[in-house]
């Protein structure tokens, strides 16, 4: 069965620095990966994913993430930290033969000024 | 934009009272969710369907029931509301193929006095 652990449960960065949000998983099949972003009282908007095309996978509002499969990872990064970005963030796997996602418990990022 | 709703988004309700949390989406997906969600936490999948008259229970088991009566619209209800129902209940759909996203709503946050 997979399953998906977020390292971090909170990062704090200054606006302007970068952004890394760490996500490994496991999985018995080629999976697929996704980044979800949960704005306080908003819903959950899907980020990126990653369906076995390019191992670098861009998203909306510049985040990207790469997929390593030698390291079971699938981090989410940003070049600049945007205060807008202050949210939780969430990694999601599933197995290529089921529709089943699993959510890791969530990385709240703040963002200093 | 995905084009799903819930409603209510917030609701405060004494316990023992019949709840029933709204969900419709109108891009004619066939397979829909609910997650529970407790602050901080991971999404649990309580339930789900894969279309009319289909309801299947998911990892985390729930006192709650659903109903998929019309393609578009997946309630889900609490006979007899428990402070331990306390928490967000998010609905999500997708369509049937294997690699498709979920499209989440805005969330219900439940609180039972």
């Amino acid at each position: 069965a997979q399953s998906v652990t977020q390292l971090d449960s909170h990062v704090s960065v200054s606006e302007g620095t970068p952004v890394l949000l760490r996500c490994n998983y496991s999985s018995s099949y080629s999976p697929s990966l996704f980044w979800y972003v949960q704005h306080p009282n908003k819903g959950l908007q899907l980020l990126l994913k990653y369906t076995s095309a390019a191992t670098l996978v861009k998203g909306i509002n510049g985040f990207e993430a790469e997929f390593k499969k030698s390291e079971t990872s699938f981090h989410l990064t940003k070049p600049s930290a945007h205060m807008s970005d202050a949210a939780e963030y969430f990694c999601v796997v599933r197995d290529y033969n089921n529709n089943d996602m699993r959510f890791g418990a969530g990385t709240r990022l703040t963002v200093k000024p | 934009e995905a084009d799903i709703y819930q409603t209510p988004r917030y609701l405060v309700i004494g316990t023992g009272k019949k709840i029933t949390l709204e969900c419709s989406q109108t891009m004619g997906h066939d397979k829909m969710y609910w997650y529970q969600q407790d602050p901080g936490m991971e999404l649990h999948l309580i339930h789900y369907s894969y279309g009319v008259n289909s309801t299947e229970k998911g990892d985390l088991s729930s006192e709650s029931t659903v109903s998929r009566i019309r393609t578009e619209h997946f309630p889900l209800t609490l006979e007899s509301a428990r402070p331990s129902h306390t928490s967000q209940y998010l609905c999500a759909s997708s369509e049937p193929r294997g690699r498709d996203t979920q499209y989440f709503g805005p969330g219900t946050r439940l609180t039972v006095l």
